[in-house]
């Protein structure tokens, strides 16, 4: 039974035009992460909520933002794709000092 | 948050054991040494976990030295499907995991 779901699997979208990645958790853990990762790199903390407080990475850019409604449901949001922002978007869950569990990713193509 | 520093591949005949080695020198007391491996494509699978003991599962062995330094994870008996990157993570209670840049293991037939 798939625990974290990302939809969808493969994202297509158009320079400069607003995309937003969902993610979803029947866990009910507190702590939602997004991941950035790139071709042939490790994946890259963007930011997390525990509960509905977001921490925000330093080095997040501004594009980036993120929602989370209630406890199953996280989006990612990228106001102004640029081609540099391509790339597998992983979604994770995790309880307070337990492991994190992740999703399938979205792999995102801007054209 | 602690670095890690993993060979950047390995490679590993088929029914052999794969011992990937971690060294995480600047860990500290409260930090937790994680194993995730990434099988093309896919999202990070959760492998093994442990604070300063030993740690053994269905998957794999999590062996730490007495100091904490370095760690290795040791798949007893790899097979084609093992074929992944392996990355090391310390982590505290601060819930973020900061990924090094993994070794990736290759399991020759």
């Amino acid at each position: 039974d798939a625990m974290v779901i990302q939809n969808p699997r493969y994202q297509v979208t158009q320079f400069g035009k607003p995309v937003t990645l969902s993610c979803s958790q029947t866990l009910n853990h507190n702590v939602m992460y997004w991941y950035q990762q790139k071709s042939s790199q490790a994946p890259k903390l963007l930011f997390h909520y525990y509960d509905k407080d977001f921490n925000n990475e330093a080095d997040t850019p501004d594009n980036f933002q993120s929602r989370r409604p209630n406890t199953s449901f996280c989006f990612l949001d990228i106001r102004s794709p640029g081609l540099g922002d391509a790339a597998m978007y992983l979604c994770a869950t995790a309880s307070p000092q337990e492991t994190q569990y992740f999703g399938p990713g979205t792999r995102l193509l801007v054209l | 948050d602690a670095k890690t520093t993993q060979p950047p591949s390995m490679d590993c005949a088929e029914g052999r054991a794969a011992n990937l080695p971690c060294n995480h020198s600047t860990i500290s007391g409260n930090e937790y040494v994680y194993w995730y491996r990434q099988i093309h494509s896919q999202g990070p699978q959760y492998i093994i976990h442990g604070l300063k003991n030993n740690e053994t599962n269905e998957m794999a062995s999590l062996i730490i030295t007495e100091d904490r330094k370095s760690s290795t994870l040791i798949l007893p008996h790899a097979t084609l499907r093992d074929t992944a990157v392996y990355y090391c993570i310390v982590s505290s209670a601060a819930y973020k995991y900061i990924f090094g840049t993994g070794t990736r293991l290759k399991v020759l037939a």
